[in-house]
C-alpha cells in the first residue's frame, strides 16, 4: 500500500514569492495534518484538516493557509516568502482526527528560501 | 499539552537494550503518552503509546511509571537502523491530531 505522499521533494523559493506544496493521504484516510520542521528542532503543528474543514491550527502567521479537498488532498500555501520560511513541510494522514489513531508522515518537502 | 524532557543524546552497542527515558511531570489523568521516531531525512514513524500499563509491540516496550510522571522507551535489540531521534509526546486522548514535539532524543547505535 502507498503510503503519503507529498510533492514536491525539493524545491528553492526567492524571498517574497508563494509556494504551494501538496500532500496526499494514505488511501481511506480523512485527515491531514501539516508540520513545519526547521534544522535542528523537532516538528511544530501547523494546520489540521478533517473532512476538508480545519480542526487545528498552530501559531503560525496568516500567510500559511491550507485546505483539503473532496479526495482528501491536501495543499499547504505560503505566500510572501521569508528566509525562515526555509524548513521541512511534513504532511501526516490519519483515519480520523479524534481519538486514538496513529499518525502517519510522509517524507517532506524540503523548502529552501533564498 | 503537558510538555516533556528528554536528554539530547544517548548512545547504545549494537544488540544491546537501549532505555530511553522520558518526563513529563505535569502530565494530566486523560493524556497518553507516545513514541515517535525519526530517521535522518524521513517523517516521522510512530512507535507505541500508552496510558499506564505497560505496552510492547514489536518495535519496543514502554514502561510508564506509577504516578505517571516520567516513561522509558526500551529498545530490546537495538540495531544500526535504530539511530535516529526519537521523540516523547504527551497528548490528550480525544483532542483533536496535533502532535507537540519537543527537541527529542538523538540515539546513535555503534557496532
Amino acid at each position: 500500500d502507498a503510503g503519503v505522499t507529498q510533492s514536491p521533494t525539493h524545491l528553492i523559493k526567492t524571498r517574497g514569492q508563494h509556494v504551494t506544496l501538496r500532500c496526499s493521504p494514505i488511501s481511506g484516510h480523512k485527515s491531514v495534518s501539516w508540520y513545519q520542521q526547521v534544522l535542528g528542532q523537532g516538528p511544530q503543528f501547523i494546520f489540521q484538516y478533517y473532512e476538508k474543514e480545519e480542526r487545528g491550527r498552530g501559531n503560525f502567521p496568516d500567510r500559511f493557509s491550507a485546505r483539503q479537498f473532496p479526495n482528501y488532498s491536501s495543499e499547504l500555501n505560503v505566500n510572501a516568502l521569508l528566509l525562515g520560511d526555509s524548513a521541512l513541510y511534513l504532511c501526516a494522514s490519519s483515519l480520523w482526527s479524534a481519538g486514538y489513531n496513529e499518525q502517519f508522515f510522509g517524507p517532506g518537502t524540503r523548502l529552501t528560501v533564498l | 499539552d503537558a510538555k516533556t524532557t528528554q536528554p539530547p543524546s544517548m548512545d547504545c552497542a549494537e544488540g544491546r537494550a537501549a532505555n530511553l527515558p522520558c518526563n513529563h511531570s505535569t502530565i494530566s489523568g486523560n493524556e497518553y503518552v507516545y513514541w515517535y521516531r525519526q530517521i535522518h531525512s524521513q517523517g516521522p514513524q510512530y512507535i507505541i503509546h500508552g496510558l499506564k500499563n505497560n505496552e510492547t509491540n514489536e518495535m519496543a516496550s514502554l514502561i510508564i511509571t506509577e504516578d505517571r510522571k516520567s516513561s522509558t522507551l526500551i529498545l530490546p535489540h537495538a540495531t544500526l537502523r535504530d539511530t535516529a531521534v526519537y521523540y516523547c509526546i504527551v497528548r490528550v486522548l480525544g483532542s483533536w491530531g496535533k502532535l507537540q514535539f519537543g527537541a527529542g532524543t538523538q540515539v546513535v547505535v555503534t557496532p
